[in-house]
């Protein structure tokens, strides 16, 4: 079973809507969680962290339920610039752990 | 966020030869730096952790005679892949650890890619 899992997408959104990735992972002593953000060609850049009380920054909302064991993100009125690949991260001990990532594509 | 750069951004080489990529976190200090490579529409691998002073860790699969890594200060690692081939074109990427500080996670270089003729 791998350490993290995402839904690999993709997913296909219109402009404006509301879309939600979630993110499982096995460890249950993870202890640090993050969404990353990959364009096409770049490097991967850190989106947010997530907190156990969830937090939001702009129209990006993560959530964390540890019972579940899965992380969220939810991205609110998609812009077209929203296109990337999302990638769920999760640190347990010293180690990080990737998700190979959810494409989001916003349609015009 | 923490700055990290590589270099080069992108290099193309003769099949044979070795190639050196410089990976540095430019405003913190990164005791841990990782090694991943990606090719294209596939996701991150991580190759090897690098730890500053000591022997980098290699992830199962990848040769460390053929991925010869440095890590000699808190600020420098470097990658340096050896007698390079047509296979090992891709796009490498490090990675450096950021304290608690600045939220212990990893901030990435702009990547390096690599042709091999």
């Amino acid at each position: 079973r791998k350490e993290v899992e995402q839904d690999p997408g993709p997913f296909n959104v219109p402009e404006g809507a509301t879309v939600a990735f979630n993110c499982t992972y096995s460890n249950s002593a993870s202890q640090s969680f993050f969404w990353y953000r990959q364009d096409c060609r770049k490097e991967p850049k850190l989106l947010m962290s997530v907190y156990s009380s969830g937090n939001e920054d702009g129209r990006f909302t993560a959530q964390l339920n540890r019972a579940s064991q899965y992380i969220s993100l939810l991205i609110r009125d998609s812009k077209l610039s929203d296109s990337a690949t999302y990638l769920c991260v999760v640190k347990a001990g010293n180690q990080f752990y990737f998700g190979t990532g959810t494409s989001l594509t916003v349609i015009p | 966020g923490a700055v990290v750069s590589q270099h080069p951004s992108r290099v193309i080489c003769k099949s044979g030869t070795s190639v050196k990529i410089e990976c540095r976190s430019l405003d913190f200090q990164a005791t841990t730096m990782f090694w991943y490579r990606q090719f294209p529409k596939q996701s991150l691998m991580l190759m090897a952790t690098s730890n500053e002073g000591s022997k980098a860790t290699y992830e199962q699969g990848v040769e460390k005679d053929k991925f010869l890594i440095n890590h000699a200060s808190l600020t420098l690692s470097t990658l340096t892949v050896t007698s390079a081939h047509p296979e090992d074109s891709s796009f490498y990427i490090c990675s450096a650890r950021a304290g608690q500080g600045t939220g212990d996670t990893q901030y990435f270089g702009p990547g390096t890619r690599l042709t091999v003729l």
